[in-house]
């Protein structure tokens, strides 16, 4: 089984400055690992699949890089609707595994 | 526009069955392979399984695996979910998700809204 790695648990922010969140895997998964936002009380969103393609409808501040073991997703400039919590997910091997998240909040 | 709506939550006493349902529209169902994937109180995603578009192939997390089973009905465009067995620790809401494209069984681009599952005495 797949492990992902993310850290910080938390990050306190605020508006307008650049966030860089770290997931990392126990074992390579090649570029298969995705990006999801979540809100309180929604459902996650999808941001980012394949390590760095953006999905429909993604704002451009939201980029992923990496490749094997180490990913990283950016927002380049925090808006406020951007405070929720980070999750990565694998695809490259069964189960399919999610990362504990991320909470980017209002410092 | 792509929807998915789950329903069949609710207060199950530990040991008992549900079965979930999410019905979807918008979208051609029997081409996409679907999963659910949970979420605890307070606590991260996980992923409990998933089947691809023509219902013969199927995968689920160790900790359901022998108490659930997963399904589909292209007919009627709805996925299941039924657990039985069930245990204080697989409450939880219960998400369906679509994945992004039909050649994969993930990411996941549209979810549903949820349905929460409570198992308790």
């Amino acid at each position: 089984e797949i492990v992902l790695t993310q850290s910080p648990a938390t990050l306190s922010l605020s508006p307008g400055e650049r966030v860089t969140l770290s997931c990392r895997a126990s074992q390579s998964v090649s570029n298969y690992l995705a990006w999801y936002q979540q809100k309180p009380g929604q459902a996650p969103r999808l941001l980012i699949y394949d390590a760095s393609n953006r999905a429909t409808g993604i704002p451009a501040r939201f980029s992923g890089s990496g490749s094997g073991t180490d990913f990283t997703l950016t927002i380049s400039s925090l808006e406020p609707e951007d405070f929720a919590v980070y999750y990565c997910q694998q695809r490259s091997n069964w189960p399919l595994s999610f990362g504990g998240g991320t909470k980017v909040e209002i410092k | 526009e792509v929807q998915l709506l789950e329903s069949g939550g609710g207060l199950v006493q530990p040991g008992g069955s549900l079965r979930l349902s999410c019905a979807a529209s918008g979208f051609t169902f029997s081409n996409y392979a679907m999963s659910w994937v949970r979420q605890a109180p307070g606590k991260g995603l996980e992923w409990v399984s998933s089947i691809n578009g023509a219902g013969g192939g199927t995968y689920y997390a160790d900790s359901v695996k022998g108490r659930s089973t997963i399904s589909r009905d292209n007919s009627q465009n709805t996925l299941f979910l039924q657990m039985n067995s069930l245990r204080a620790e697989d409450t939880a809401v219960y998400y369906c998700a679509k994945v992004i494209s039909i050649s994969n069984w993930s990411p996941f681009d549209y979810w549903g809204q949820g349905t929460l599952v409570t198992v308790s005495s």
